[in-house]
């Protein structure tokens, strides 16, 4: 089982759509857990770090469920720009494991 | 400024030779990571130095050898270069208190081995 597992997509979705990423990983004692954005012959941006009571900023959100060892991000009000690959990453002992990426594509 | 910097961008050699990927921060971070993407986009980690100290070595072949000459640069030089080498390498950096802060990527080098 991969370490990280995202669907890969791709996510066709036109401009204004809500879209949700889900992401689940298999190490319990992962201690921080991270949204990166890859565009594409670009190199990974942090989009934003997930807290277990989750967090938002502008259009979007992050959650975590511990229990579920499961992490998802919803983005609303999507715009061309939001097209790219999004990375969802953990923390399971000092490294950063990142999953192969949901691919995002939005259309007008 | 470039807060991480790659070079070269593009690389491409025959196999057996032997290649250096250099990277800078001016970020003043205590920690610089090596990454390979493969054509699959799966991005996983080779090496991290804290201070100029290794501290990752992942299950990488020993043709592959990071160099850390002060906190700011990390080089990698690859030997004998084979097909499957061929990936993008990411350098990033970050600031690690006591667990992994966030990670700064370089542009990325693009190696294409023949």
């Amino acid at each position: 089982r991969k370490e990280v597992e995202q669907d890969p997509g791709p996510f066709n979705v036109p401009e204004g759509a809500t879209v949700a990423f889900n992401c689940t990983y298999s190490n319990s004692a992962s201690q921080s857990f991270f949204w990166y954005r890859q565009d594409c012959r670009k190199e990974p941006k942090l989009l934003m770090s997930v807290y277990s009571s989750g967090n938002e900023d502008g259009r979007f959100t992050a959650q975590l469920n511990r229990a579920s060892q499961y992490i998802s991000l919803l983005i609303r009000d999507s715009k061309l720009s939001d097209s790219a690959t999004y990375l969802c990453v953990v923390n399971p002992a000092g490294k950063l494991v990142f999953g192969a990426g949901t691919i995002l594509r939005v259309k007008s | 400024d470039t807060a991480v910097s790659q070079t070269p961008k593009y690389l491409v050699t025959q196999m057996g030779n032997d290649k250096s990927i250099k990277c800078e921060q001016n970020l003043g971070h205590d920690t610089m990571y090596w990454y390979k993407q493969d054509s699959k986009k799966f991005l996983k980690i080779m090496f991290s130095y804290n201070n100029k100290e290794l501290i990752i070595n992942e299950t990488v072949p020993n043709r592959f050898s990071p160099k850390s000459p002060d906190k700011a640069h990390l080089n990698l030089h690859i030997n004998s270069l084979e097909l499957g080498d061929s990936a993008v390498y990411f350098c990033a950096s970050s600031q690690v208190r006591q667990i992994p802060d966030t990670q700064y990527f370089g542009p990325g080098t693009r190696l294409t081995v023949l």
